[in-house]
């Protein structure tokens, strides 16, 4: 149980595009949603925390309009990143924690490359 | 000063091996601790909790000094498949809150 799905993968996108990425929570309820970005070898840096139906709270250095983050459901939450660049090419992951469980269960990633 | 900070390695060890990875934490308000296991292109699985007391599973014993603010994962029997990289993880306050992740250590196992 406690399966979170990401989508897409991998994606392609040229500088100046918009890209979504977005997680399901299959099985839970997920009142809380990370989102972590990962350059090569290093670890993975919290981007902002969304809880359903309120805004994200983004950490510090993290443009919130540049990366829109959507918690609407419990269920789905978004990461768009807009306008993007080739700076922003990373592995993008979120990970859902649910009240009452124990541990937190991460989407499968998404490897964005920004030519 | 990163909040979670691990020697990065690679550790390049044969099959059998015993190998160890420390890590130490800044933040005494860290109460929860894990290591995650990553491999490459791919997300992090929980590998164990770590306790106070230290706690073993299976060829894994994670031991946890609250004192060195120090954290450490034991492999026994090392096993081709064990090649990863080891994240050491804390989180702060009694109740799940956001997780500080280490760099990760890379670990190689040859045969």
């Amino acid at each position: 149980g406690a399966v979170v799905s990401q989508h897409p993968s991998w994606v392609i996108c040229k500088s100046g595009t918009s890209v979504k990425i977005e997680c399901r929570s299959l099985d839970f309820q997920a009142t809380t949603m990370f989102w972590y970005r990962q350059f090569p070898k290093q670890s993975l840096m919290l981007m902002a925390t969304s809880n359903e139906g309120s805004k994200a709270t983004y950490e510090q250095g993290v443009e919130k309009d540049k990366f829109l983050i959507n918690h609407a459901s419990l269920t789905l939450s978004t990461l768009t990143v807009t306008s993007a660049h080739p700076e922003d090419s990373s592995f993008y992951i979120c990970s859902a924690r649910v009240e009452g469980l124990y541990g937190y269960t991460f989407g499968s990633g998404t490897r964005l490359t920004v030519v | 000063r990163k909040e979670v900070e691990q020697d990065p390695g690679p550790f390049n060890v044969p099959e059998g091996a015993t190998v160890a990875f420390n890590c130490t934490y800044s933040n005494s308000a860290s109460q929860s601790f894990f290591w995650y296991r990553q491999d490459c292109r791919k997300e992090p699985k929980l590998l164990m909790s770590v306790y106070s007391s230290g706690n073993e599973d299976g060829r894994f014993t994670a031991q946890l000094n609250r004192a060195s603010q120090y954290i450490s994962l034991l492999i026994r029997d090392s096993k081709l498949s064990d090649s990863a990289t080891y994240l050491c993880v804390a989180s702060r306050g009694s109740t799940l809150g956001r997780l500080y992740f280490g760099r990760g250590t890379q670990l190689t196992v040859w045969p």
